[in-house]
């Protein structure tokens, strides 16, 4: 079974700008949450969503946010971006609430 | 709040010596889960192990095992006979008791870096 794919894979984008990132979750989950990662802060949590509902947000301004389609695949977009928003950003699929989460290999942005 | 502390930064080990990761965490939940991720230089994250708070037994999984304390809430992670590839960031996660919710709160993480 083929595991959390997230393209692209690295991405570079200017101050300002906005970017979405997409996450297809292994086949069968319903679940998908989004990290961010970054040497000063480590891996914080983004969103969660299940059967395209937003169940819990983190602490991050309104500029991120996020959606789930009918497939399972989520997308997140962050606009106005900051040089702040460099990051990895890791999404992870799960089969069901309450189960351990299986993570992608990231997208790694860069803003300058 | 959840809150998760990983207090060795690196850690320096020879092959085929175990190994332990510490992690304690703080929650007034009742019901939680603690987990631990490897993450090689690559950036993706692999589950390695789940242990539950109601779980009587340490969880193991192959060479992996946690040592749950929960008076001292501490889930230390034992790694046994290392490997090459055992080297990586090792992050200890904890989601809390808040039904379906998926929030993982990770600590900072340790550096494991296995020698030959």
């Amino acid at each position: 079974k083929a595991g959390v794919t997230q393209t692209p894979r690295y991405l570079i984008k200017t101050r300002g700008q906005q970017v979405t990132l997409s996450c297809s979750p292994i086949s069968g989950h319903r679940s998908v949450s989004w990290y961010q990662q970054t040497p000063g802060q480590g891996l914080q949590f983004l969103f969660e969503y299940f059967s395209e509902t937003q169940r819990n947000k983190g602490n991050f301004p309104g500029r991120f946010s996020g959606r789930q389609f009918s497939n399972s695949r989520s997308e997140m977009n962050v606009s106005t971006l900051e040089l702040g928003d460099s990051a990895l950003y890791l999404c992870a699929s799960s089969p069901r609430l309450d189960y351990e989460q299986y993570f992608g290999p990231g997208t790694r942005l860069t803003v300058t | 709040a959840q809150k998760i502390t990983q207090t060795q930064p690196g850690m320096f080990v020879q092959e085929k010596e175990a190994v332990t990761l510490d992690c304690t965490y703080d929650t007034s939940d009742q019901s939680y889960g603690l987990f631990w991720y490897k993450q090689p230089s690559s950036g993706e994250m692999i589950f390695l192990i789940y242990q539950g708070s109601y779980d009587e037994q340490n969880a193991t999984e192959g060479r992996y095992s946690l040592n749950f304390q929960k008076a001292r809430k501490s889930a230390n992670l034992v790694i046994s006979a290392s490997q090459l590839g055992d080297s990586a960031m090792y992050f200890c996660a904890m989601r809390g008791a808040i039904q379906g919710a998926q929030k993982l709160v990770f600590g900072q993480g340790t550096r494991l870096t296995i020698n030959p």
